[in-house]
């Protein structure tokens, strides 16, 4: 059974930089999209990007500018980075793997980490 | 960008009985990516339905998926105590992921 783990500092300060880790365990990174989603306290999800296991990646139009996404295959992990940040990225932020079926992505997402929750505050 | 509006926000239900979930869309949906989780309270949201019908691995037949175009439903026939959580639709394209608001289903 895939297990992700979301892990990382819990409080950054503004203007600063957010940077988690997924570690995936029970199954490869390789041949999958991996995205990072968040959810602010009591609302709805946001898609923040993915990544494909070659390095590929495809970002949230809205976040673009601030975001970078990398993957580490020897190690089976996957990384965000989310620059000049303010209290409204304060959320919680979950890692998922996206579903493949026969080897298509149906761009959805099968297995989630537990989610971290990421305070912005001075 | 493509919209994902979820009716109703809240659905008030018994065990037992059935519910029936909306996802409308801002646009007509071109590709059969489209998805429905459940999120209870401190969890990670588990996928339900994939594309737009298809039941996701160990998911009860008790949930079903149904829609196309602009127009989407899901739905739980004999509500359990565990199916009282928030329902999220989720669409892909073009080459972004959207999510609806949610739709809280609760126990009357």
């Amino acid at each position: 059974q895939v297990q992700l783990q979301e892990s990382g500092p819990g409080l950054v300060k503004p203007s600063e930089t957010l940077s988690l880790t997924c570690t995936v365990s029970g199954g490869s990174i390789i041949a999958y999209f991996w995205s990072w989603i968040r959810q602010p306290a009591g609302k709805g999800l946001e898609w923040i990007g993915h990544i494909y296991s070659s390095g590929n990646t495809n970002y949230n139009a809205s976040l673009k500018r601030r975001v970078t996404m990398s993957v580490d295959r020897s190690n089976n992990h996957f990384s965000l980075k989310l620059t000049s940040v303010t209290a409204a990225d304060t959320a919680v932020y979950y890692c998922a793997r996206v579903t493949m079926i026969r080897g298509f992505p149906q761009y959805c997402f099968d297995f989630w980490g537990p989610g971290i929750p990421v305070t912005v505050s001075s | 960008e493509i919209v994902l509006t979820q009716s109703p926000g809240t659905l008030s239900l018994s065990p037992g009985e059935g519910a029936t979930l909306s996802c409308r869309a801002s646009q007509s949906l071109t590709s059969n990516f489209f998805a429905w989780y459940q999120q209870r309270p401190g969890q990670a949201p588990r996928l339900l339905i994939y594309g737009a019908s298809s039941r996701a691995t160990g998911i009860p037949d008790r949930f079903s998926g149904s829609g196309s175009g602009t127009d989407f439903t899901l739905t739980i026939s004999r509500l359990e105590p565990e199916d009282f959580a928030v329902y999220y639709c989720q669409h892909y394209g073009p080459s972004q992921y959207s999510f609806g608001q949610g739709t809280k289903l609760e126990i009357k």
